[in-house]
């Protein structure tokens, strides 16, 4: 079992750029999860993603926005880069299933974004 | 709003001893879950152990144990017999039932000396 997997592991872009990052979610899980990790600080909720659609968001602009295929693969894109982008960015699945348990999420190594 | 705070940015043990990592939330919820991650540096961040609110019980993985005091919105993370590999930052979260969004704390950076 690869577990979740993330692409690409590192990443340079300039201010203004559009980027897209990747996630394979650990193999039997349906749901992704995306979360930016600033420098010293702890993981942002960004949004979550169930069968092809955006379930729950955070408190990010709309310059942040995703794609979950049928695979249940996940794509995270960034529009119009800010300095403020840089961060590493993990991806996180679990599977959806059990109304009244939480299943646990499993974290991907992330993708180290700079924003030059 | 659920908010996590943890107030030791660093911390150091010796090999063997037993440490105490220190946690606060605030969730108006009485549906929620709490969590410990931890984060090496190679960035993986990997669950240490987690606690349902509804649960009395304090939750115990081996050599990690938390103290959960529902009361006080305060749950510390005990680690025993620290090991070399313990060396990490360690996270404090909290899941509001129903909910997707895990809101963290910013860490805690734990280095275990041989």
């Amino acid at each position: 079992d690869a577990g979740v997997t993330q692409s690409p592991t590192h990443l340079i872009k300039t201010r203004g750029q559009q980027v897209t990052l990747r996630c394979s979610p650990k193999s039997g899980h349906d749901t992704v999860s995306w979360y930016q990790q600033a420098l010293g600080q702890g993981p942002q909720f960004i949004f979550q993603y169930y069968e092809e659609e955006e379930r729950q968001r955070g408190n990010f602009p709309d310059r942040f926005s995703g794609h979950q295929f049928p695979n249940y693969s996940s794509e995270l894109n960034v529009n119009a880069l800010l300095l403020g982008d840089s961060a590493l960015y993990l991806c996180a699945s679990r599977s959806g299933r059990g109304a009244f348990s939480y299943n646990e999420q499993f974290f991907g190594p992330g993708t180290r974004l700079t924003v030059l | 709003a659920q908010t996590v705070t943890q107030s030791q940015p660093e911390m150091s043990v010796q090999e063997a001893e037993t440490v105490t990592l220190s946690c606060t939330y605030d969730t108006s919820e009485n549906n929620y879950y709490l969590f410990w991650y931890k984060q090496p540096p190679s960035r993986q961040m990997i669950l240490v152990i987690r606690q349902e609110a509804y649960k009395q019980q304090n939750a115990t993985e081996n050599r990690f144990s938390v103290n959960f005091q529902k009361a006080a919105k305060s749950f510390s993370l005990k680690i025993s017999d620290s090991q070399l590999g313990d060396t990490a930052m360690y996270f404090c979260a909290v899941l509001q039932g129903g909910s997707e969004k895990l809101v963290f704390g910013k860490g805690m950076k734990l280095t275990v000396n041989p």
